[in-house]
């Protein structure tokens, strides 16, 4: 499994643009980088998937350069419902592949 | 649709008693997954299910067993509870044939071992 790297947390304001950057430099060819958000006292929920360059959603953006080896996920002009733990996942799509989430990053969002 | 389901919500054991958790899904996903939460730390992952009649180790296997029931149901055992274990216990699931990497996740089981 391709190890990730991300920012423990970080800080923001209501309105501004987010961006949290994952590092995978051992990500395989049939791996795809997804992105789960995790607010408290829930389970985490998927919000994005990307294989290469951009991808959009009403959620958020994903952002893969051309080598994979990082990631970053925008959320566009943040509010404080916001407010969560984001874990980016790399590994194969299809089968049941052991997972690793990883310790997330933590986004405070202030008013 | 209820998605994945699981009980109980709380529990609270003492030191050396057993417990199962319950965990069942009605999207007729083929791949389950158990997770533990410590408080303030990222999830990890103790047992998996790729599919009916297989299990596997994840990251934290120790101290807790696993059975794939059927197709729908997944449950975790404690055998000997630990003040250690006391965490917050999620299960997930998965279709094998999905074009996203997305597991679903139940409400999670929040356990204390005293």
């Amino acid at each position: 499994l391709a190890k990730t790297t991300q920012p423990i947390s970080m800080d923001s304001y209501e309105g501004q643009e987010v961006n949290i950057t994952c590092s995978h430099n051992n990500i395989a060819t049939n791996d795809y980088i997804t992105w789960y958000q995790q607010f408290p006292s829930q389970g985490p929920r998927f919000i994005i998937q990307g294989y290469k360059t951009k991808v959009t959603n009403e959620v958020a953006s994903l952002f893969i350069p051309a080598d994979r080896k990082s990631s970053t996920l925008s959320l566009p002009r943040v509010s404080l419902s916001d407010t969560a733990v984001y874990y980016c996942l790399v590994g194969e799509v299809a089968g049941g592949f052991k997972t690793i989430f990883g310790a997330g990053t933590r986004l405070f969002v202030k008013a | 649709n209820a998605g994945v389901t699981q009980t109980p919500k709380f529990q609270v054991l003492k030191t050396g008693q057993s417990m199962t958790l319950q965990c069942a899904q009605d999207m007729n996903h083929n791949s389950m997954y158990w997770y533990r939460q410590d408080p303030g730390m990222g999830l990890r992952l103790i047992y998996y299910s790729a599919s009916e009649g297989t299990t596997d180790k994840g990251e934290v296997p120790n101290g807790y067993n696993v059975s794939r029931l059927n197709k729908r149901e997944f449950s975790l055992r404690l055998e000997s509870a630990a003040p250690s274990q006391t965490s917050v216990y999620f299960c997930a699931s998965k279709s094998q044939g999905a074009t996203y990497n997305e597991q679903f996740f139940g409400p999670g089981t929040r356990l204390t071992v005293l």
